[in-house]
């Protein structure tokens, strides 16, 4: 069965600090996608990573993906206040005729404090 | 240009009674997803469909559900004899099978179904 696990679930910090998400997976897959969900809002895509080593940066945003690790990261580089928000990855698993499923990880909920 | 649609935003029914959720994808995606989320499961995937087919109805989580997408676009999700453990938000899905962005998969604002 696949598992996708993200850790810290929960995750409170000052502004200006850094800190790094982690999504671990555990079967192989090189699609890996994080998604940004606001209070009562639908997800919205941050990032794509398709291959071994792709790093993809948006802002004070990074997100890596080492798929022999099966391993991907999302690290917030001197958060701000507006970064806060609940944080999802998610493994994308083709299915028949090219559409794949995703499998989510539980979310970290990031709460950044002025 | 327009997003993923889902309509109602929020439903509220009683117990046993029949639901109709309704998805209207991004013009031109071929594949639509249906996923579900609950504070007890987190995120999970249901079904999917290329066109008008739904190839693997296996995501569902009982006979009670069904969906089905008609002219490659608009898709319904219904929930007969509905129960609490239904009450979720339930998200749809939309993608390109290629491009630069292959398989990304843009999300509608979801539909909340409390079931009473």
């Amino acid at each position: 069965e696949l598992k996708v696990e993200q850790n810290p679930l929960f995750l409170s910090m000052q502004e200006g600090k850094n800190y790094t998400i982690y999504c671990n997976y555990s079967t192989t897959s090189d699609r890996l996608y994080w998604y940004r969900q606001d209070p009562g809002k639908s997800l919205e895509s941050l990032f794509v990573l398709l291959s071994n080593g792709a790093v993809k940066q948006e802002g004070r945003l990074m997100a890596s993906l080492d798929t022999k690790a099966r391993l991907s990261t999302l690290h917030i580089t001197a958060a701000v206040h507006d970064l806060s928000a609940t944080y999802f990855c998610a493994v994308g698993f083709i299915v028949i005729q090219g559409a794949q499923k995703l499998v989510f990880g539980q979310g970290t909920r990031l709460t950044i404090n002025p | 240009g327009a997003g993923v649609s889902q309509s109602p935003s929020n439903k509220v029914t009683e117990k046993g009674k029949d639901v109709e959720l309704r998805c209207d994808p991004i013009s031109g995606h071929t594949a639509l997803y249906w996923y579900r989320q609950s504070l007890g499961q987190g995120l999970e995937f249901l079904i999917y469909f290329q066109g008008n087919s739904a190839p693997d109805k296996s995501g569902l989580p009982s006979d009670r559900f069904s969906a089905e997408r008609t002219g490659g676009s608009v898709s319904t999700l219904t929930i007969q004899r509905t129960q609490q453990e239904d009450s979720a938000v339930y998200l749809c899905a939309s993608s390109y099978l290629a491009g630069v962005r292959y398989n990304e998969q843009f999300f509608g604002p979801g539909t909340r179904l409390t079931v009473l």
